[in-house]
């Protein structure tokens, strides 16, 4: 089976601009989460989504937001991007939500993103 | 508050050692789900094992085992006869209902020849 895919792997950005990351999870996954993960503040919950309805969400400011499509793939956006987004974002998918905590999240390599 | 605590922040152990890395974590639910990742230069956090809260039996893969002990909210993880290929950042997560997977600060492993 193939991994988690996520693209593209790298961005460069510039603050005030906008970012739609995109993630393909493991075949037959329905449930994907992301992370965001920065030297400062490690690794931190964004949100989750299964069946195309968000389950949980982070702490993180309204600019992020997500969806997941009909197909489990899903997409992460970061409106007016500020110089402290520049971190990897990971995604996960699983077979089954999360939220029940009885399923193993595999991780994809990640998209590197840096806001100048 | 910290719900995930890795106790070392790095580790450096040369080849062949046994090392272990500590994990003490926090929470007020009966059922969870504690885990154990590792990330290589490469990124990528590869899934080493998954323990549930009614699962206090003790675990052993290959060289890697796991020491989990409820009363002490403790799951330490034992890399045995170390290996450079075992340099990493490993990361302990917990996940409980309703949140997502909260994960420590991550334990840099650095194996030397």
């Amino acid at each position: 089976k193939a991994g988690v895919t996520q693209t593209p792997r790298y961005l460069i950005k510039t603050r005030g601009q906008q970012v739609t990351l995109s993630c393909s999870p493991i075949s037959g996954h329905r449930s994907v989460s992301w992370y965001q993960q920065t030297p400062g503040q490690g690794l931190q919950f964004l949100f989750e989504y299964f069946s195309e309805t968000q389950r949980n969400k982070g702490n993180f400011p309204g600019r992020f937001s997500g969806r997941q499509f009909s197909n489990s793939r899903s997409e992460m956006n970061v409106s007016t991007l500020e110089l402290g987004d520049s971190a990897l974002y990971l995604c996960a998918s699983s077979a089954i939500a999360s939220t029940s905590s009885t399923d193993t999240q595999y991780f994809g390599p990640g998209t590197r993103l840096t806001v100048l | 508050a910290q719900k995930v605590t890795q106790v070392q922040t790095e580790i450096s152990v040369v080849e062949k050692e046994d090392v272990t890395l500590d994990c003490v974590y926090e929470t007020r639910d009966t059922t969870y789900y504690l885990f154990w990742y590792k990330q290589p230069p490469s990124g990528e956090l590869v899934f080493l094992i998954r323990r549930n809260s009614f699962d206090e039996q003790n675990e052993i893969s290959g060289r890697y085992s796991w020491n989990f002990q409820k009363s002490t909210s403790s799951f330490n993880f034992t890399i045995t006869a170390s290996q450079v290929v075992d340099s990493a950042v490993y990361f302990c997560a917990l996940s409980e209902a309703q949140e997502g997977m909260r994960f420590g600060a991550g334990t840099r492993l650095t194996v030397k020849p």
